[in-house]
Order: structure tokens, then sequence, then C-alpha cells
């Protein structure tokens, strides 16, 4: 069965600092992996989502995700981080059948002004 | 295009009791899933439907149950709620693979 991690439970930056959030995953076959960010108190939204082709994967408001198989790891980054990207942050894999999506334990992200 | 819609937003039901939550899917979407977002516990996979029928469900006792109508809406029935029960509660639909899930904003239920 597939896993997802995310060592990171909070993590504090400065706004304007860039930021990566760590996600390793867990999956006999080529995997499906996503990102979401949920805002407090909402529901989740898609920021970007990798299944085939290049490894640097682009998403919405300015994120962007790298696969790398050989360490397992679908890591989220941003060059630059904005008050308003506080918020905790979901990486999942989804099954063979493309139908059950696994979460990771989810990482609080707060930005510091 | 609408998105996923949940309703109600926000309930507060005793223990014992029993809640029914509603999810509408995008129109087009088939597929219905349930997740359950606890306090500390993250997001656990409740139930599935597809085209009427419940696929899968994750972990939960059967006093979890639910249903999809021939419009692909869904209900998510808790009988004899328990106070762990309190929990977000998030609907999300899609055609699933790699198109991903869309999410509603879910419902807040309180157990008290």
């Amino acid at each position: 069965a597939q896993s997802v991690t995310q060592p990171d439970i909070h993590i504090t930056v400065s706004e304007g600092a860039s930021l990566e959030l760590r996600c390793n995953y867990s999956y006999g076959a080529t995997p499906y992996l996503f990102w979401y960010v949920q805002s407090p108190g909402q529901g989740l939204q898609l920021l970007l989502k990798y299944f085939s082709g290049d490894t640097l994967v682009q998403g919405i408001k300015g994120f962007e995700a790298e696969f790398k198989r050989s360490q397992s790891s679908f890591n989220l980054r941003k060059p630059s981080v904005h008050w308003s990207d506080a918020a905790e942050y979901f990486c999942a894999v989804v099954n063979n059948a493309g139908n059950m999506l696994t979460f990771g334990g989810g990482t609080r992200l707060m930005v510091k002004p | 295009e609408a998105g996923v819609t949940q309703s109600p937003t926000h309930l507060i039901k005793t223990r014992g009791q029993q809640v029914t939550l509603r999810c509408s899917p995008i129109s087009g979407h088939t597929s219905v899933y349930w997740y359950q977002q606890a306090l500390g516990l993250g997001l656990q996979f409740l139930l599935w439907y597809d085209e009427g029928e419940e696929r899968n469900r994750g972990n939960f006792p059967p006093r979890f149950s639910g249903r999809q109508f021939p419009n692909y809406s869904s209900e998510l029935n808790v009988n004899a709620l328990e106070l762990e029960d309190s929990a977000l509660y998030l609907c999300a639909s899609g055609p699933g693979g790699d198109y991903g899930y869309t999410f509603g904003s879910g419902t807040r239920l309180t157990v008290v």
C-alpha cells in the first residue's frame, strides 16, 4: 500500500525567504503525486501534480515541485514566500487504479514579517 | 464552473444523535470521495462512491455510511455520534487518476 511522509510538522520562514517542504512517498510503481494547500477552516486547493514527464513541475501561486525517483521524494519549493502563503500543505499519492488519495500528515507553514 | 459544494458548513450535534452531510460534485464528475480531518489525525479516507456504488471504504466503523444519487451527489451519514467524530468532513469529486481531485470547503461537525 502507498504511504506518504512529511517529516516537518511545522516550518517558520521569513517573508521573502525561500521555502522547501519535504515529502517522501512509498509506492511500488510510478506514482501520481500531488501537493495541496489548506487555509484555516477551508478545504484543499490543488497546487500542482506530477504523473509523468518532466520531473520539475510548476504549479499555481509560484510553487514548483521536483520528483526524484532515486530519493522517493517530491519536495515543494517557492523562491520567495509571501505572508499569504501561511497555511497547511499536504503531499499526496494516488493508488494504481487512480481512485484513492493517501495524504501525508501535513506541514504547517508560518510566515514571519 | 461551480466547484464541489458541501452542506451544511457547520453543525453541532449531541452525542448519540445522527447526522447527514451532503456533497454535490463538479458537473461531469462521477466519483465522490469523503475524508475525515480530525484534529491531530490528518486526512483519513472514509468512502468512495462511483456511478452510484460504494467502491471502497476506509478503516471506519459501520455507523459511517453513505450513498450516491443518480445525479452523482452524495450523502454521508453518521449514526450514534461520538465525541471523537468531531472533525472537518471533506468531500472531493473527480475523474481521479492523474486529473486529481477537487475538494469542497468541508462541513465542520462538532459533537458535544
